[in-house]
């Protein structure tokens, strides 16, 4: 059964520092999604991306996060310049095209530590 | 705005019986509603949706409009039902919104 893969599962860097999570989504799916979980808090939603575009970002991804497709199959989420409060379990999930079910696909979670 | 509250952290039941995870929502528009379901060291994975009306594992939700719930029931819960629940909304975009989250426990 096709699945969404993330990496790395768990990384660790120092405050200013750059990081890139990456996702590869189930294969025939077009929209995907970054939602992270600060440890005992709700899923929140970051953002979704549909057609080579953002279509829709929260609050939380500010000009810190970016998002990219830069090849047919994998998904980033880039930090620029992490801070202590972007510590969290960061997860990437992906839907079918049109209406399809609904379901969102997610991934185990790629677990980000900021020291 | 989209909001959905799972007013229970924590709930804990003994093995065989029933369970009720509450979810309230808030929307103005016709919403989707979920459940998610998070196994120990596994991923996020739909347990079921108000649309096919279906019952997964023996859990079944029922989408009450004018109380805006939509609580998740089993008559007899067994152990391996031991996990976190979330419920879900989608208004009109793709993406869902999650409540909270509630850690069922199953005592044996």
């Amino acid at each position: 059964e096709p699945e969404v893969t993330q990496t790395p599962s768990h990384q660790v860097t120092q405050m200013g520092q750059e990081v890139i999570l990456r996702c590869v989504p189930i294969s025939n799916h077009l929209y995907f999604y970054w939602y992270r979980q600060i440890l005992g808090q709700k899923v929140e939603f970051l953002v979704s991306f549909y057609n080579n575009e953002i279509s829709e970002k929260s609050e939380i991804f500010d000009d810190q996060f970016s998002v990219e497709r830069p090849d047919g199959s994998n998904f980033t989420l880039k930090i620029r310049s992490t801070k202590l409060e972007d510590s969290a379990m960061y997860f990437c999930a992906s839907s079918e095209p049109g209406q399809g079910t609904g379901e969102l696909f997610f991934g185990e979670g790629s677990r980000l530590t900021v020291l | 705005a989209q909001r959905v509250t799972q007013p229970e952290k924590l709930l804990s039941v003994f093995k065989g019986a029933p369970v009720e995870l509450k979810c309230n929502y808030s929307y103005s528009g016709s919403p989707e509603l979920f459940w998610y379901v998070q196994y120990s060291r596994q991923r996020l994975q739909l347990l079921l949706r108000h649309i096919s009306r279906e019952s997964i594992k023996g859990f079944t939700a029922d989408l009450n409009k004018g109380e805006t719930s939509f609580h998740l029931k089993k008559p007899f819960a067994q152990e391996e039902d031991s996990a976190m629940y979330y419920c879900a909304l989608r208004g009109g975009a793709q993406k869902l919104v999650f409540g909270q989250g509630t850690r069922l426990t199953i005592n044996p």
